[in-house]
This record gives C-alpha cells, structure tokens and sequence, in this order.
C-alpha cells in the first residue's frame, strides 16, 4: 500500500461549490503539507503542518482552509471554489528533524472548476 | 526569500548519454538542503537525491548525483548513462534550516530520452 495517499485522484466541480480534498498517511511523520501545480510552474505551498495543534500559512493560502484530523490525516478545503484553482494537488509528509528532512508526496489529485 | 531558478526549459538526449540539469538557488541561510525531484507523464512527485548545505561531498544515488557548487550556489543534476525511462520533468526544490516552511521549486526542467 501506498505511504501517502490523496483522495480523491480526479475531481470536476462548479464555481462557487465547497470541496473537499483528504490526504492520508502511513509514515508516521508529523509534518504535512498541502501543495498544488500549475501547468508550466513547479510546485507552491498551501498550507503545512508540524502535528495535530500547528497549522500554519504557506505562500498561497488565500481561498483554501485546512484540518489537521490527526496525526495521519490532513485535509484541504475550497470553501467556494473558482476556475482559477483548477490544478494538480500535492499532498506531502515529512519526519519533523530538522530543517532538512525529505518531503514524501502523494499521487496528487487533478481538481478542474468549471 | 528563497528562489530557484532552472534555466532549461526542455534537453533532448540521446540514450545512454549523460545528461546535467541545471539549477541555482539564492539564500541568505547558512543552513539549507536541495532536493531533486522527478514528475513522469503519470504526474507523481518522485525524490531522486538530496544535498545539506554542510555536506562536503557531493550526493549520490545511484545514476543520480549532485554537483554542489556552494560559492556558486549552484546543484546541477547528473544522470549518467540515460534511459528512455528519465524522460520527464525533473525539479529542483530548496528547504531552508529553520524548517518552518515546504519545499520551494524551480519551474522544471522537461527532459526527453531519445532511442
């Protein structure tokens, strides 16, 4: 089974709809990490986490909340969402060492908003 | 800020050529790590090879390995000996020592095996 696993893997929604996207973990790691991709563009940071109370802003949070369930689940929402985050979503974990740690990713989940 | 920068947009290479991927970063941290990932057609996110900022040696896994050039601020990618199978898009991604942030990226470097 995979470490780290997104549901879901493909997504359509509509402008102005609240959705949903989880990510799972069997890492054990404490750190989580919500990203998406653009075409063309590497990867930017949403939102990330150190455990379960620590939730932090990463460069482009505006527009998407997150919950951090447990130390295995971290979660990301689009409260009412608009085409312009149509993307491919990241989710990542790391182990919580230091600032050098690699970051494991999850298989993605393509979310278009029509 | 933290900046990385690919100056390859695409690299056509022949097959069992040896191929380096570029990128430069911009810190004013003492304490850093570089990472290299691979993104196939498939879209996975996929960690090749990681270089701390203190490392003396450069790093290697296996065909991969990283040409640290801490002055020049500079950690090419090498993959020797290429396979049709290296045909995706490869990034450069930067973590400062403080750990409080993810993973800042390059806009990648798209590269095609040719038979």
């Amino acid at each position: 089974d995979a470490d780290v696993t997104q549901t879901p893997r493909n997504r359509i929604t509509k402008t102005g709809k609240r959705i949903m996207l989880e990510c799972s973990q069997t890492k054990g790691h404490d750190r989580m990490y919500w990203y998406r991709q653009d075409p063309g563009l590497g990867l930017r940071l949403i939102y990330y986490s150190f455990d379960v109370k620590d939730i932090n802003k990463g460069e482009i949070s505006d527009g998407y909340s997150v919950s951090r369930q447990a130390q295995a689940k971290f979660s990301l929402s689009l409260e009412s969402a608009i085409p312009n985050q149509t993307a491919l979503y990241f989710c990542a974990t790391s182990e919580g060492t230091g600032g050098q740690e690699t970051q494991y990713f999850g298989p993605g989940t393509r979310l278009l908003v029509l | 800020a933290q900046k990385i920068t690919q100056t390859q947009p695409g690299m056509f290479v022949q097959e069992k050529e040896a191929v380096t991927l570029d990128c430069t970063y911009d810190t004013s941290d003492q304490s850093y790590g570089l990472f290299w990932y691979k993104q196939p057609s498939s879209g996975e996110m996929i960690f090749l090879i990681y270089q701390g900022s203190y490392d003396e040696q450069n790093a290697t896994e296996g065909r991969y390995s990283l040409n640290f050039q801490k002055a020049r601020k500079s950690a090419n990618l090498v993959i020797s000996a290429s396979q049709l199978g290296d045909s995706a898009m490869y990034f450069c991604a930067m973590r400062d020592g403080g750990g409080a942030d993810g993973l800042t990226f390059g806009k990648g470097t798209h590269l095609i095996i040719q038979p």
